[in-house]
């Protein structure tokens, strides 16, 4: 069936470090994918997204790439804030019509000063 | 910037008590979905709407009832709140563009 994989957290990184979050998916059709984020004590707010296969999503420094070959939309950032501390979810859209979404496990980032 | 509000923000309520987290949307959204969120982050669809009068149940079985009379509300009742109902539960709300929009979530305890 459909599902989102992570990579585990939490990861710790220092200010200005390079960030990856791996994130792989099964899914059936051409899913749209996406990368939220939740900040402590808040709902998630969509970061980025792509809709075709090559498509590359970014916003706040943050990119991600659609790869159907390998079935990945990793999530990196070139230089890392302590703000960027939060869980960052994966997810696609369960079926072609985008009704609903699978998200993954999510991954906490921490980011010392 | 989306519009999507949910209250209470914090909820404390002792067992058996009946209890309505509500949620709004300004963006006249058709489809609209319950989130829970259990501590370990992960997110559990418990309800989704795709318009007025549509509602179906997610893939974890949640004992709370939803309503959708109107396009912009999307409130989710427990009859008899229990312990094990305490979770972060998220509201959230989608048009054309697939992409979901989140309200701030209610932290429900129950004691």
């Amino acid at each position: 069936g459909d599902s989102v994989t992570q990579m585990e957290g939490p990861v710790t990184l220092s200010e200005e470090a390079f960030l990856t979050i791996n994130c792989t998916y099964t899914a059936t059709g051409y899913p749209s994918l996406f990368w939220y984020v939740q900040y402590p004590g808040e709902g998630l707010q969509l970061l980025l997204k792509a809709t075709k296969a090559d498509d590359k999503g970014s916003n706040k420094g943050f990119e991600a790439t659609y790869r159907k070959e390998t079935t990945s939309f990793h999530l990196e950032k070139g230089s890392v804030q302590v703000s960027d501390s939060a869980v960052y979810f994966c997810a696609h859209t369960r079926d072609n019509y985008g009704q609903n979404f699978v998200f993954g496990p999510g991954t906490r980032l921490s980011v010392l000063p | 910037e989306a519009d999507i509000y949910q209250t209470p923000r914090y909820l404390v309520i002792g067992t058996g008590k009946k209890i309505t987290l509500e949620c709004s949307q300004t963006m006249g959204h058709d489809k609209m979905y319950w989130y829970q969120q259990d501590p370990g982050m992960e997110l559990h669809l418990i309800h989704y709407s795709y318009g007025v009068n549509s509602t179906e149940k997610g893939d974890l079985s949640s004992e709370s009832t939803v309503s959708r009379i109107r396009t912009e509300h999307f409130p989710l009742t427990l009859e008899s709140a229990r312990p094990s109902h305490t979770s972060q539960y998220l509201c959230a709300s989608s048009g054309h563009r697939y992409e979901q929009y989140f309200g701030p979530g209610t932290r429900l305890t129950v004691t």
